[in-house]
Protein backbone atom coordinates (compact mmCIF):
# COMPACT_ATOMS: atom_id res chain seq x y z
CA UNK A 1 0.00 0.00 0.00
CA UNK A 2 1.01 3.53 -0.47
CA UNK A 3 1.47 6.14 1.77
CA UNK A 4 3.30 9.44 2.46
CA UNK A 5 4.80 11.12 5.75
CA UNK A 6 4.95 14.52 6.49
CA UNK A 7 7.80 15.79 8.43
CA UNK A 8 7.10 18.48 10.64
CA UNK A 9 3.52 19.63 11.51
CA UNK A 10 4.10 23.24 11.77
CA UNK A 11 6.57 24.98 10.00
CA UNK A 12 7.53 28.74 10.82
CA UNK A 13 8.97 31.04 8.28
CA UNK A 14 9.07 35.15 8.28
CA UNK A 15 8.22 36.82 4.99
CA UNK A 16 10.80 36.36 2.22
CA UNK A 17 12.68 33.77 3.61
CA UNK A 18 12.69 30.30 1.99
CA UNK A 19 9.78 27.90 2.29
CA UNK A 20 10.79 23.86 2.37
CA UNK A 21 7.94 21.45 3.63
CA UNK A 22 8.93 18.17 3.72
CA UNK A 23 7.42 14.98 1.98
CA UNK A 24 8.38 11.39 2.14
CA UNK A 25 6.32 8.59 0.17
CA UNK A 26 6.21 4.90 0.27
CA UNK A 27 4.90 2.95 -2.52
CA UNK A 28 5.53 -0.49 -4.45
CA UNK A 29 5.06 0.95 -7.58
CA UNK A 30 6.09 4.54 -9.28
CA UNK A 31 3.44 6.43 -7.76
CA UNK A 32 1.60 10.06 -8.69
CA UNK A 33 2.30 13.00 -6.08
CA UNK A 34 0.66 15.70 -5.51
CA UNK A 35 0.68 18.87 -3.50
CA UNK A 36 -2.60 20.50 -2.37
CA UNK A 37 -3.38 23.57 -0.34
CA UNK A 38 -6.31 24.44 2.33
CA UNK A 39 -7.07 27.77 3.56
CA UNK A 40 -8.68 28.50 6.69
CA UNK A 41 -12.39 26.92 6.23
CA UNK A 42 -12.29 25.96 2.27
CA UNK A 43 -11.40 22.79 0.83
CA UNK A 44 -8.42 21.49 -0.43
CA UNK A 45 -7.04 23.10 -3.99
CA UNK A 46 -4.29 21.38 -6.10
CA UNK A 47 -0.64 23.36 -5.70
CA UNK A 48 1.10 21.16 -8.31
CA UNK A 49 1.40 17.23 -9.11
CA UNK A 50 3.83 14.68 -10.62
CA UNK A 51 3.01 12.24 -13.20
CA UNK A 52 6.47 10.91 -14.26
CA UNK A 53 7.34 13.44 -16.55
CA UNK A 54 9.88 16.08 -15.31
CA UNK A 55 11.18 15.74 -11.96
CA UNK A 56 10.73 19.32 -11.50
CA UNK A 57 7.65 20.31 -10.97
CA UNK A 58 6.37 23.64 -11.08
CA UNK A 59 2.73 24.65 -9.83
CA UNK A 60 0.84 27.52 -9.03
CA UNK A 61 1.76 30.70 -6.38
CA UNK A 62 5.92 30.22 -7.27
CA UNK A 63 5.67 27.11 -5.79
CA UNK A 64 7.56 23.49 -7.28
CA UNK A 65 8.49 20.18 -6.12
CA UNK A 66 11.51 18.25 -6.75
CA UNK A 67 10.45 14.22 -7.33
CA UNK A 68 13.56 12.31 -6.24
CA UNK A 69 13.23 8.64 -6.62
CA UNK A 70 16.50 7.76 -4.84
CA UNK A 71 15.19 9.51 -1.55
CA UNK A 72 11.58 8.62 -1.91
CA UNK A 73 10.97 12.29 -1.16
CA UNK A 74 8.95 15.04 -3.10
CA UNK A 75 9.40 18.42 -0.90
CA UNK A 76 7.95 21.66 -1.55
CA UNK A 77 9.90 24.70 -1.98
CA UNK A 78 9.42 28.53 -2.47
CA UNK A 79 12.30 31.01 -2.73
CA UNK A 80 10.61 33.48 -1.09
CA UNK A 81 7.64 33.52 1.75
CA UNK A 82 4.52 36.13 1.09
CA UNK A 83 1.80 36.30 3.84
CA UNK A 84 -0.81 34.90 1.83
CA UNK A 85 1.33 31.47 1.62
CA UNK A 86 0.26 31.28 5.34
CA UNK A 87 -2.65 27.53 5.21
CA UNK A 88 -1.58 23.99 5.38
CA UNK A 89 -0.13 21.67 2.74
CA UNK A 90 -1.40 18.34 1.96
CA UNK A 91 1.02 16.20 0.50
CA UNK A 92 -0.59 12.97 -1.50
CA UNK A 93 0.46 10.08 -3.75
CA UNK A 94 -1.70 7.55 -5.65
CA UNK A 95 -0.93 4.72 -7.71
CA UNK A 96 -0.56 4.74 -11.81
CA UNK A 97 -3.33 2.74 -12.71
CA UNK A 98 -7.39 3.01 -13.06
CA UNK A 99 -9.58 3.61 -9.92
CA UNK A 100 -7.03 4.77 -7.59
CA UNK A 101 -7.46 6.68 -4.90
CA UNK A 102 -5.55 9.84 -3.61
CA UNK A 103 -3.61 8.98 0.14
CA UNK A 104 -2.82 12.27 2.12
CA UNK A 105 -0.54 13.08 4.41
CA UNK A 106 -0.92 14.67 7.75
CA UNK A 107 -0.42 18.08 6.40
CA UNK A 108 1.98 21.14 7.49
CA UNK A 109 0.64 24.33 9.29
CA UNK A 110 2.76 27.27 7.33
CA UNK A 111 2.89 30.33 9.38
CA UNK A 112 4.76 33.45 7.79
CA UNK A 113 5.66 35.98 10.17
CA UNK A 114 6.54 39.71 8.96
CA UNK B 1 -19.39 24.57 -13.70
CA UNK B 2 -20.04 24.99 -10.52
CA UNK B 3 -17.53 22.40 -8.73
CA UNK B 4 -18.54 20.12 -6.46
CA UNK B 5 -21.46 20.86 -4.39
CA UNK B 6 -21.84 19.67 -0.54
CA UNK B 7 -24.42 20.11 1.48
CA UNK B 8 -25.41 21.12 4.12
CA UNK B 9 -22.27 23.50 4.90
CA UNK B 10 -22.98 23.19 8.66
CA UNK B 11 -24.51 20.34 10.64
CA UNK B 12 -25.45 20.83 14.18
CA UNK B 13 -26.88 18.04 16.08
CA UNK B 14 -27.67 16.03 18.78
CA UNK B 15 -26.18 12.07 19.74
CA UNK B 16 -28.09 9.87 18.52
CA UNK B 17 -29.63 11.67 15.51
CA UNK B 18 -29.13 10.10 12.05
CA UNK B 19 -26.97 12.66 9.57
CA UNK B 20 -26.91 12.71 5.90
CA UNK B 21 -24.61 14.52 4.16
CA UNK B 22 -24.33 15.60 0.38
CA UNK B 23 -22.97 15.97 -2.39
CA UNK B 24 -22.83 16.71 -6.34
CA UNK B 25 -19.84 15.94 -8.28
CA UNK B 26 -18.32 18.05 -11.21
CA UNK B 27 -20.36 16.34 -14.37
CA UNK B 28 -18.85 13.78 -16.30
CA UNK B 29 -16.11 12.86 -13.22
CA UNK B 30 -16.66 9.19 -12.84
CA UNK B 31 -14.74 8.36 -9.37
CA UNK B 32 -16.00 10.22 -5.87
CA UNK B 33 -14.71 9.99 -2.81
CA UNK B 34 -15.51 10.84 0.68
CA UNK B 35 -12.80 12.01 3.53
CA UNK B 36 -13.36 13.05 7.05
CA UNK B 37 -10.81 15.79 8.88
CA UNK B 38 -10.02 16.08 11.97
CA UNK B 39 -7.30 17.72 13.90
CA UNK B 40 -6.20 14.42 15.39
CA UNK B 41 -6.40 12.06 12.28
CA UNK B 42 -5.98 14.42 9.39
CA UNK B 43 -7.28 14.00 6.20
CA UNK B 44 -8.83 10.51 5.79
CA UNK B 45 -10.35 8.25 3.12
CA UNK B 46 -13.17 7.13 4.34
CA UNK B 47 -14.67 5.54 0.91
CA UNK B 48 -14.76 6.02 -3.19
CA UNK B 49 -16.38 5.07 -5.59
CA UNK B 50 -15.76 4.41 -9.49
CA UNK B 51 -18.86 4.75 -11.68
CA UNK B 52 -20.97 4.57 -8.88
CA UNK B 53 -19.63 1.19 -7.36
CA UNK B 54 -18.26 1.56 -4.13
CA UNK B 55 -14.41 0.12 -4.82
CA UNK B 56 -12.89 0.73 -1.11
CA UNK B 57 -14.85 0.94 1.99
CA UNK B 58 -12.18 0.15 4.56
CA UNK B 59 -11.96 3.77 5.75
CA UNK B 60 -15.40 3.85 7.17
CA UNK B 61 -15.04 3.56 10.64
CA UNK B 62 -17.54 1.45 11.46
CA UNK B 63 -21.46 0.02 10.69
CA UNK B 64 -22.87 3.22 11.63
CA UNK B 65 -21.56 5.29 8.36
CA UNK B 66 -22.78 4.30 5.27
CA UNK B 67 -22.68 6.03 1.77
CA UNK B 68 -24.67 5.48 -1.37
CA UNK B 69 -24.03 6.57 -5.03
CA UNK B 70 -27.28 5.90 -7.17
CA UNK B 71 -26.51 8.18 -10.02
CA UNK B 72 -23.61 9.37 -11.56
CA UNK B 73 -24.62 13.18 -10.44
CA UNK B 74 -25.63 12.64 -6.32
CA UNK B 75 -24.12 10.86 -2.95
CA UNK B 76 -24.91 10.36 0.18
CA UNK B 77 -22.69 9.57 3.27
CA UNK B 78 -25.10 8.60 6.26
CA UNK B 79 -24.25 8.38 9.81
CA UNK B 80 -26.95 6.55 12.39
CA UNK B 81 -26.88 7.02 15.28
CA UNK B 82 -24.56 9.68 15.47
CA UNK B 83 -22.13 10.12 17.98
CA UNK B 84 -19.47 13.24 19.56
CA UNK B 85 -16.50 11.45 18.32
CA UNK B 86 -17.88 12.03 14.39
CA UNK B 87 -17.65 15.43 14.68
CA UNK B 88 -15.10 16.66 11.60
CA UNK B 89 -15.32 18.11 8.20
CA UNK B 90 -16.60 16.16 5.52
CA UNK B 91 -15.18 16.28 2.05
CA UNK B 92 -16.29 15.25 -0.62
CA UNK B 93 -14.44 14.90 -4.17
CA UNK B 94 -14.81 13.78 -7.45
CA UNK B 95 -12.20 13.06 -10.44
CA UNK B 96 -12.51 12.97 -14.19
CA UNK B 97 -11.52 9.51 -16.37
CA UNK B 98 -8.64 9.37 -18.31
CA UNK B 99 -7.57 7.40 -20.99
CA UNK B 100 -5.53 4.33 -20.82
CA UNK B 101 -7.01 3.76 -16.81
CA UNK B 102 -4.25 6.78 -15.79
CA UNK B 103 -6.99 8.02 -13.78
CA UNK B 104 -4.44 8.25 -10.72
CA UNK B 105 -3.19 11.17 -12.41
CA UNK B 106 -5.87 13.09 -12.15
CA UNK B 107 -6.47 15.72 -10.29
CA UNK B 108 -9.40 15.44 -7.61
CA UNK B 109 -11.51 18.85 -7.27
CA UNK B 110 -12.53 19.31 -3.45
CA UNK B 111 -16.25 20.24 -2.35
CA UNK B 112 -15.92 23.09 0.17
CA UNK B 113 -17.01 20.77 2.69
CA UNK B 114 -19.23 20.02 5.79
CA UNK B 115 -18.61 20.94 8.97
CA UNK B 116 -20.15 18.73 11.61
CA UNK B 117 -20.39 19.04 14.97
CA UNK B 118 -22.49 16.33 16.87
CA UNK B 119 -23.18 17.42 20.81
Amino acid sequence: AQSVTQLGSHVSVSEGALVLLRCNYSSSVPPYLFWYVQYPNQGLQLLLKYTSAATLVKGINGFEAEFKKSETSFHLTKPSAHMSDAAEYFCAVSLNQAGTALIFGKGTTLSVSS
Amino acid sequence: DAGVIQSPRHEVTEMGQEVTLRCKPISGHNSLFWYRQTMMRGLELLIYFNNNVPIDDSGMPEDRFSAKMPNASFSTLKIQPSEPRDSAVYFCASRGRTSGGRSGANVLTFGAGSRLTVL
